[in-house]
């Protein structure tokens, strides 16, 4: 089964600051998907970003970018700019069939 | 468009009754997926379903899913125990990779 690890339970970011977000994965497949999603208080799941195992170039939505690197099984977020509206749970989550695996989540918190 | 609809957001159920989670997607979604989300364990999958009239179990202990139809996937507690105290997440995608996955905005459930 593939397992993904995020190690920081917690991170905090002044606002107007850059803060990366660490996401590993265990997988012996070639084809899959990576995606982060963000849960603020509401509950609801907002999908931030995904990328492609076969694509190298990384992923890019307008603050949020990701460094992925395939042979170390990374995929890291970098949030810039955090804004106060970037508070949120953030998941890492790894996709090669019906479903999601996902880590146990970031929490990050912005100070003004 | 109201995208994926959980019902009821709120709930408390002694152990031993039962009850049925109910979730509607109106996007004409192939898959649909149950998972569950408890503190400082991210989520993890339940059930998932990849069309109508089909489900895969993942997780059998003491839940029951069918699919009648494309629109609805309603997760059944069959008898509930407190170990299923959690939100209880639903999610839909389409058939097509990459599958970034649609939430709804969760059922709060606490089992006495």
């Amino acid at each position: 089964a593939q397992t993904v690890t995020q190690s920081q339970p917690e991170m905090s970011v002044q606002e107007a600051e850059t803060v990366t977000l660490s996401c590993t994965y265990d997988t012996s497949e070639s084809d899959y998907y990576l995606f982060w999603y963000k849960q603020p208080p509401s509950r609801q799941m907002i999908l931030v970003i995904r990328q492609e195992a076969y694509k190298q170039q990384n992923a890019t939505e307008n603050r949020f970018s990701v460094n992925f690197q395939k042979a170390a099984k990374s995929f890291s977020l970098k949030i810039s700019d955090s804004q106060l509206g970037d508070a949120a749970m953030y998941f890492c989550a790894y996709n090669s069939g019906y479903a999601l695996n996902f880590g146990k989540g970031t929490s990050l918190l912005v100070t003004p | 468009n109201a995208g994926v609809t959980q019902t009821p957001k709120f709930h408390i159920l002694k152990t031993g009754q039962s009850m049925t989670l109910q979730c509607a997607q109106d996007m004409n979604h192939g898959y649909m997926s149950w998972y569950r989300q408890d503190p400082g364990m991210g989520l993890r999958l339940i059930y998932y379903s990849a069309a109508a009239g089909t489900t895969d179990k993942e997780v059998p202990n003491g839940y029951n899913v069918s699919r009648l139809n494309t629109e609805d996937f309603p997760l059944r507690l069959v008898s509930a125990a407190p170990s299923q105290t959690s939100v209880y997440l639903c999610a839909s995608s389409y058939r097509d990779s990459p599958r970034p996955q649609h939430f709804g905005d969760g059922t709060r459930l606490s089992i006495l």
